[in-house]
C-alpha cells in the first residue's frame, strides 16, 4: 500500500543553524500533512500542518513546504535550539479518510 | 484542561493474561484513537472511533478491541497479551470536521513477558 516515508532517520545539526527534515509521501491523493515532534519518553506534540491547496505555511520558527509535483514535504526549523531535539514524524491524511498514516520518524540531533 | 489521559503509565504483564488501557480526553472532541509505536517505527493506527458509539478497524487490529463508554472515553483492551504486543500506546483525539489535528496523550508503556 502507499506511504508515508522519510529520507534520513538521523540529522544532527549545529546550535544556531536551520534544520531541514524531509518526507516522501505516494499518494497524490492525500488532502492534508502534518509533522508532530515527540521527544524521549512523551507523546506526539502538534508543530505544524498544511493542506494540499497550499505550498507553504509558516509559524513560530518553523515552516512547512509542500511540493505536490514530487510528492514532498518538508519542515525547517529556524536557529535550532537544543529544546528541538527529539523525533519528527510527518503524517499524511487520505482524501476523505478519518485517519492519519505516519512516517517511520527522524530524529534530530543538537550539537552544542 | 488535561487535554488527553492515559492510564497506566507503565504495565508488566504475564503472556496469556488480559488488561485495559483507559484514555480519556477534556476537550469534547468526537474523534478517538489508539495507536500503537514500536521501536525505530512510526504510529501504527489499532482502532478508532470517529463519534461516540461507533468503532472501526485500523492498520493493526488483531488481539484487541475497544470500546467508546461515551464522548470522553475510549479503552483498549488485550483479552490475551502475547510478547508481539509489548509496545508504547497512544491515544489520541480530535475534533471532527475539518479540523483534522490529532492531540496526543503521554503513552502507556507495555511489556509482555
Amino acid at each position: 500500500g502507499e506511504s508515508v516515508g522519510l529520507h534520513l532517520p538521523t540529522l544532527s545539526v549545529q546550535e544556531g543553524d536551520n534544520s531541514i527534515i524531509n518526507c516522501a509521501y505516494s499518494n497524490s491523493a492525500s488532502d492534508y500533512f502534518i509533522w508532530y515532534k515527540q521527544e524521549s519518553g512523551k507523546g506526539p506534540q502538534f508543530i505544524i500542518d498544511i493542506r494540499s491547496n497550499m505550498d507553504k505555511r509558516q509559524g513560530q520558527r518553523v515552516t512547512v513546504l509542500l511540493n505536490k509535483t514530487v510528492k514532498h514535504l518538508s519542515l525547517q526549523i529556524a536557529a535550532t535550539q537544543p529544546g528541538d531535539s527529539a523525533v519528527y514524524f510527518c503524517a499524511e491524511k487520505y482524501q476523505g479518510a478519518q485517519k492519519l498514516v505516519f512516517g517511520q520518524g527522524t530524529r534530530l540531533t543538537i550539537n552544542p | 484542561n488535561a487535554g488527553v489521559t492515559q492510564t497506566p503509565k507503565f504495565q508488566v504483564l504475564k503472556t496469556g493474561q488480559s488488561m485495559t488501557l483507559q484514555c480519556a480526553q477534556d476537550m469534547n472532541h468526537n474523534s478517538m484513537y489508539w495507536y500503537r509505536q514500536d521501536p525505530g517505527m512510526g504510529l501504527r493506527l489499532i482502532y478508532y472511533s470517529a463519534s461516540e458509539g461507533t468503532t472501526d478497524k485500523g492498520e493493526v487490529p488483531n488481539g484487541y478491541n475497544v470500546s467508546r463508554l461515551n464522548k470522553r472515553e475510549f479503552s483498549l483492551r488485550l483479552e490475551s497479551a502475547a510478547p508481539s504486543q509489548t509496545s508504547v500506546y497512544f491515544c489520541a483525539s480530535k475534533i471532527s470536521g475539518s479540523k483534522e489535528t490529532q492531540y496526543f496523550g503521554p503513552g502507556t508503556r507495555l511489556l509482555v513477558l
